[in-house]
């Protein structure tokens, strides 16, 4: 069972469309963090959030922590081509930090 | 170098050999981890090591894995017996106390 659940695993979309993908658990966490991954490459981090109900935005790509610190969403508006990848959650758990499984997004011109 | 550097960045070897996958992190990053990710897949925890502390190796799917830090630098993940399943792409990161992790390009492994 995976500590933490991101839905949907796969999303294709048309350049312009707006995106939400998420982050769920049962567990409540200090902090969580959002990376994404480019193909041959490493994730690079994105936002960390460690507040609960916290909203943090970078340009196009809106981040919140719910209130209860058990999930996280991130929203895509107007997705360009250059925001396909592969989007991590990642929270820390047991003293190392934890990943799901991802959501693969590809947006197409 | 100002990343995290893996080598080598691909590797292809036959079932049954050993494998060494060597990581150099960020100069004075005291936590270095290492993950292992399949095609298409998210990040599978292996092991982790900070600072002088003994490492965390919790992550590590079976006694074939072993890792080691020398010097607090410089790592090496060891596939001992190579299986077919082994057949991923090897990611290390690095990181200054609880800070955001860095990650290499990874070694993508292939096991024939």
């Amino acid at each position: 069972t995976q500590l933490l659940e991101q839905s949907p695993q796969f999303l294709s979309i048309q350049e312009g469309e707006n995106l939400t993908v998420y982050c769920n658990s049962s567990s409540v966490f200090s902090s969580l963090q959002w990376y994404r991954q480019e193909p041959g490459e490493g994730p690079v981090l994105l936002v960390t959030v460690v507040t609960g109900g916290e909203v943090k935005k970078l340009k196009r790509l809106t981040f919140q922590f719910g209130d209860a610190r058990k999930d996280s969403s991130l929203h895509i508006t107007a997705a360009q081509p250059g925001d396909t990848g592969l989007y991590l959650c990642a929270a820390p758990s047991w003293g190392k930090l934890q990943f799901g499984a991802g959501t693969q997004v590809v947006v197409t011109p | 170098g100002a990343g995290v550097s893996q080598s080598p960045s691909n590797k292809v070897t036959e079932k049954g050999k050993d494998v060494e996958l060597r990581c150099d992190p960020i100069s004075g990053h005291t936590a270095l981890y290492w993950y292992r990710q399949s095609l298409g897949q998210g990040l599978e925890f292996l092991i982790y090591f900070q600072g002088n502390s003994a490492p965390d190796k919790s992550g590590l799917p079976s006694d074939r894995f072993s890792a080691e830090r020398t010097g607090g630098s410089v790592s090496t993940l060891t596939i001992q017996r190579t299986q077919q399943e082994d057949s991923a792409v090897y990611l290390c990161a690095s990181s200054f106390r609880n800070s955001p992790l860095h990650f290499g390009n990874g070694t993508r492994l292939t096991v024939t």
